[in-house]
């Protein structure tokens, strides 16, 4: 699986819009983009993916780059609840199911 | 749906004790994963089933790590005997297929502390 690049940290005030980006220059073409978080004491939580069409669904929304080299993960009004690592993940379609985590963005929502 | 149920959700033994850490996948799952977490080396999957059998167990550290699906909602992962650096939260997920498109669901996790 491809590498992925994250920020280290971010900081968000809350019900403000997040952009947390991905940088994924190796990208195959085939590669799926998936996001996972993981709030404190809990374990991973599946968030979104995609392939090359912006996808939204009731968590979040996936922007991807047209040359898919880079992706965004976008929570329109961040809570307290969003406060968490969020995963930026590569995965092939013949990926046999392993997810190959880095160290993530750990996400700070100020209230 | 229940998620995937990990018990115990704590557990603290003594250097050279058996650990045994338990898993239920979500039913209708055909995959079943280990993983392990440490603050020095993150999430690391350590085996993986595919409909009871192990699939992929480079990740599991030495011999004293063993796992076992009996059939399709149980598995173990068992430290024997258990060392002080095997002290980390060990999650399980489970998800339907494998492949790109697929997600996984994890468990709430162990916590496993070996004094």
């Amino acid at each position: 699986d491809a590498k992925t690049t994250q920020p280290n940290s971010m900081e968000s005030n809350e019900e403000e819009p997040v952009h947390l980006p991905c940088n994924h220059s190796t990208i195959s073409g085939t590669d799926y983009i998936h996001w996972y978080r993981q709030l404190p004491s809990q374990g991973p939580e599946y968030v979104i993916h995609g392939l090359t069409s912006n996808v939204n669904n009731r968590m979040a929304s996936l922007a991807i780059a047209e040359d898919r080299k880079s992706s965004t993960l976008i929570l329109h009004r961040a809570t307290l609840r969003d406060a968490a690592v969020y995963y930026c993940i590569l995965r092939a379609p013949s990926n046999t199911g392993k997810l190959i985590f880095g160290q993530g963005t750990t996400l700070q929502v100020k209230p | 749906d229940a998620g995937v149920i990990q018990s115990p959700r704590h557990e603290v033994t003594e250097m050279g004790q058996e650990v045994t850490l338990r898993c239920k996948p979500i039913s209708g799952h055909d995959y079943l994963f280990w993983y392990r977490q440490t603050m020095m080396r993150g999430l690391e999957l350590l085996i993986y089933f595919n409909n009871n059998v192990p699939i992929d167990d480079s990740g599991m550290p030495e011999d004293r790590f063993s796992a076992k699906m009996p059939n399709a909602s149980f598995s173990t992962l068992k430290i024997q005997p258990s060392e002080p650096r095997d002290s980390a939260v060990y999650f399980c997920a489970s998800s339907r297929l494998a492949g790109g498109s697929y997600e996984q669901y994890f468990g709430p996790g162990t916590r496993l502390t070996v004094t």
